[in-house]
């Protein structure tokens, strides 16, 4: 299996920038993507294969990276962004990161 | 407008079977590239992919958990299934069915489905 391995938590000001890491045992290639995920709610998608904006996803999101390391930027950070967030891989099989908690200060 | 939907028992006991189905709206599983995924999330924690199917009735399996799996779908009445069999506390999750990709991501979610295995 492919190990996906994320920070836990971060917190940041309103305003500020903030990356979430997302670390692959192995190679993905770019088949990497991301949701957001909101307390009692289910994940939405935000970025598809490492660096593309879903559809009515804020131009404030966004994600590079390819192989193995791979980055959410959110800049800039607004309340609303308050969530768990997940990274996926879809290169060998499908697995999940643990999630990365996102606090506003 | 894509939308799905999870349905299951809510509570169950140890040993038994899960059945979960998914009704969804909005892309047929007859289509070529579709397909849809059941994922998985105990309370406060992590998600977990457990398995996909697609438009041409290929199926994969989360392999720590595929001997216990079976997943199918009804195309004409645009629902997926997921069976999970002899099921421990373990299990105790909100069961969520999302629509999937090719390429590989799950573009659309249901609002999930919490199912208690509890004696």
């Amino acid at each position: 299996d492919t190990v996906l391995t994320q920070s836990p938590a971060l917190a940041v000001s309103p305003g500020e920038r903030v990356t979430i890491s997302c670390k692959a045992s192995e190679s993905v290639s770019t088949r990497m993507h991301w949701y957001q995920q909101k307390p009692g709610q289910q994940p939405k998608l935000l970025i598809y294969k490492a660096s593309n904006l879903a559809s009515g996803v804020p131009a404030r999101f966004s994600g590079s990276g390819s192989g193995t390391d791979f980055t959410l930027t959110i800049d800039p950070v607004e309340a609303d962004d308050t969530a768990t967030y997940f990274c996926q891989q879809s290169w060998n099989g499908r697995t999940f990161g643990g999630g990365t908690k996102l606090e506003l200060k | 407008q894509v939308t799905l939907k999870e349905s299951g028992p809510g509570i169950l006991q140890p040993s038994q079977t899960l059945s979960l189905t998914c009704t969804f709206s909005g892309f047929s599983l007859s289509t070529y590239g579709m397909g849809v995924g059941w994922i998985r999330q105990p309370s406060g924690k992590g998600l977990e992919w457990l398995a996909n199917i697609w438009w041409d009735d290929d199926k994969y399996y989360n392999p720590s958990l595929k001997n216990r799996l079976t997943i199918s779908k009804d195309t004409s009445n645009n629902q997926a299934f997921l069976k999970i069999t002899n099921v421990d506390t373990a299990d105790t999750a909100t069961y969520y069915c999302a629509r999937i990709g090719v390429p590989g991501w799950f573009a659309y979610w249901g609002q999930g489905t919490l199912v208690t295995v509890s004696s």
